[in-house]
């Protein structure tokens, strides 16, 4: 019964592919991250979805693209794969509690190698 | 943007020690939370404390909203403590849940 699920949870690649990671939340939550750690630890937000709908978009290369297809469910496809795309990804799901966030939740991450 | 400074950077104890975590953050928030991510990369929610004070077992946590610092408290370290310990915060009038760079924590028998 995890509340956030990722798949998969390891991915190994050669640069120039295309591939994506998938998220699930069964927590009847209504707004959706996906977040990427790098080598030194830090986390950094790239996306939000609220109910399907793109509400933050951070500074992020053309080559990734968030998808929801509804609320329990947020994508990412990443295009053309860099070596500096290697990296762990977290998604995270929150309840937005009027104005507020909310808590937020974490998936156990995705770490891409690109090689 | 809103900054968040953690200190200390790192921290080594003996099993059995106190600890205390710092989190300043440079602007008002309405949601602070303080992460443990386990050595298996893991991010374990500790607690949500925009304000006030919680406590569950041997964490503690302080949150001075006004003041602009929330202090994370371990008591009776052990070694399954180990990790990295993160503070996060949303400013107001954004919905981005911003990171501290973390308290790497080790904590030896």
């Amino acid at each position: 019964d995890t509340a956030v699920s990722q798949t998969p949870k390891y991915l190994v690649t050669q640069m120039g592919n295309d591939k994506s990671i998938k998220c699930e939340q069964n927590l009847g939550h209504d707004t959706m991250y996906w977040y990427k750690q790098d080598s030194k630890k830090f986390l950094k937000i790239m996306f939000s979805y609220n109910n399907k709908e793109l509400i933050i978009n951070e500074t992020v290369p053309n080559r990734f693209s968030p998808k929801s297809p509804d609320k329990a469910h947020l994508n990412l496809h990443i295009n053309s794969l860099e070596l500096g795309d290697s990296a762990v990804y977290f998604c995270a799901s929150s309840h937005r509690q009027g104005m507020n966030t909310g808590e937020l939740f974490f998936g156990e991450g995705s770490r891409l190698t690109v090689l | 943007g809103i900054q968040v400074e953690q200190s200390p950077p790192d921290l080594i104890l003996q099993e059995g020690a106190n600890s205390t975590l710092r989190c300043n953050f440079s602007d008002s928030v309405n949601n602070l939370q303080w992460f443990h991510q386990n050595p298996w990369g893991q991010l374990i929610n500790l607690f949500y404390i925009p304000s006030g004070t919680k406590q569950n077992g041997r964490l503690s946590a302080t949150t001075d909203a006004t003041e602009r610092y929330s202090l994370l408290y371990i008591s009776s370290s052990q070694t399954t403590d180990s990790g990295v310990y993160f503070c996060a915060v949303v400013a107001y009038n954004t919905d981005k849940l911003i990171f501290g760079t973390g308290t790497r924590l080790q904590v030896f028998p």
